[in-house]
C-alpha cells in the first residue's frame, strides 16, 4: 500500500526564517509527486508537480525538490501570507493516468509564519 | 477560466437525514473526484467519475454515492447521515493527466 508521511505536523516560524517541509513516500515506480497549499476554509491549491529524482521547481519563495524516497518544500525568507497547510500527494503506477486514480495524499504540514 | 464550483458552501443536517452536494468542474475537465477531509484523517478519496462512469471508488460505505452528468457536473449523496460524516467535502476536476484542481468545498455539519 502506498504511504505518504509529512513532517513536521506543524511548524511555527518567524518572518524571514527559512525552513523545509518533508514528504516521505513509499511507492514503487513513482509517476509524479504533487505539492498543494491549503488555506483555512478553502480547497487545496496546486503548487508543483515533480516527476523524477533530482528535479526541482521554484515559485516565489518556494522550492520543491525530489529524491527517490522523499520530497522537500523549501521556504526561503517566508512572509505571514505563506501561512497555510501544505499537502503532498504521490501518484503510483496503479493509476490509469487521470484524475485521482492512484493518488495518495499526506496529512499535511500546518505552517504558521509570525510577523 | 472559472474554477471548480461547489454548492452549497455550508450545510447543517441532523442524524438520519440525507444530503446532496453539487460540483461544477472547470470547463473542459471530464474527470471529477470527491474527497472527504477531516482533521484526524486528512484527505480521503471517495470516488471518481469520468464521462458519466464511476472509474474508482474509495473505502467508504454504500451510504456515500455519486453521479456525473453529461455536462461533467457531478453530485454526491450521503444517506442516513451519522455524526462522523461531519467534514469538509472537496470536489476536484482534471483532464488529460493534469493535476487535480479543487473547489473550496462544502462544510457539512451533522448534529
Amino acid at each position: 500500500e502506498d504511504q505518504v508521511t509529512q513532517s513536521p505536523e506543524a511548524l511555527r516560524l518567524q518572518e524571514g526564517e527559512s525552513s523545509s517541509l518533508n514528504c516521505s513516500y513509499t511507492v514503487s515506480g513513482l509517476r509524479g509527486l504533487f505539492w498543494y497549499r491549503q488555506d483555512p476554509g478553502k480547497g487545496p491549491e496546486f503548487l508543483f508537480t515533480l516527476y523524477s529524482a533530482g528535479e526541482e521547481k521554484e515559485k516565489e519563495r518556494l522550492k520543491a525538490t525530489l529524491t527517490k524516497k522523499e520530497s522537500f518544500l523549501h521556504i526561503t525568507a517566508p512572509k505571514p501570507e505563506d501561512s497555510a497547510t501544505y499537502l503532498c500527494a504521490v501518484l503510483s503506477p496503479q493509476g490509469s493516468g487521470g484524475g485521482a486514480d492512484g493518488l495518495t495524499f499526506g496529512k499535511g504540514t500546518h505552517l504558521i509564519i509570525q510577523p | 477560466k472559472a474554477g471548480v464550483t461547489q454548492t452549497p458552501r455550508y450545510l447543517i443536517k441532523t442524524r438520519g437525514q440525507q444530503v446532496t452536494l453539487s460540483c461544477s468542474p472547470i470547463s473542459g475537465h471530464r474527470s471529477v473526484s470527491w474527497y472527504q477531509q477531516t482533521p484526524g484523517q486528512g484527505l480521503q478519496f471517495l470516488f471518481e467519475y469520468f464521462s458519466e462512469t464511476q472509474r474508482n471508488k474509495g473505502n467508504f460505505p454504500g451510504r456515500f454515492s455519486g453521479r456525473q452528468f453529461s455536462n461533467s457536473r457531478s453530485e454526491m449523496n450521503v444517506s442516513t447521515l451519522e455524526l462522523g460524516d461531519s467534514a469538509l467535502y472537496l470536489c476536484a476536476s482534471s483532464w488529460g493527466g493534469s493535476p487535480l484542481h479543487f473547489g473550496n468545498g462544502t462544510r457539512l455539519t451533522v448534529t
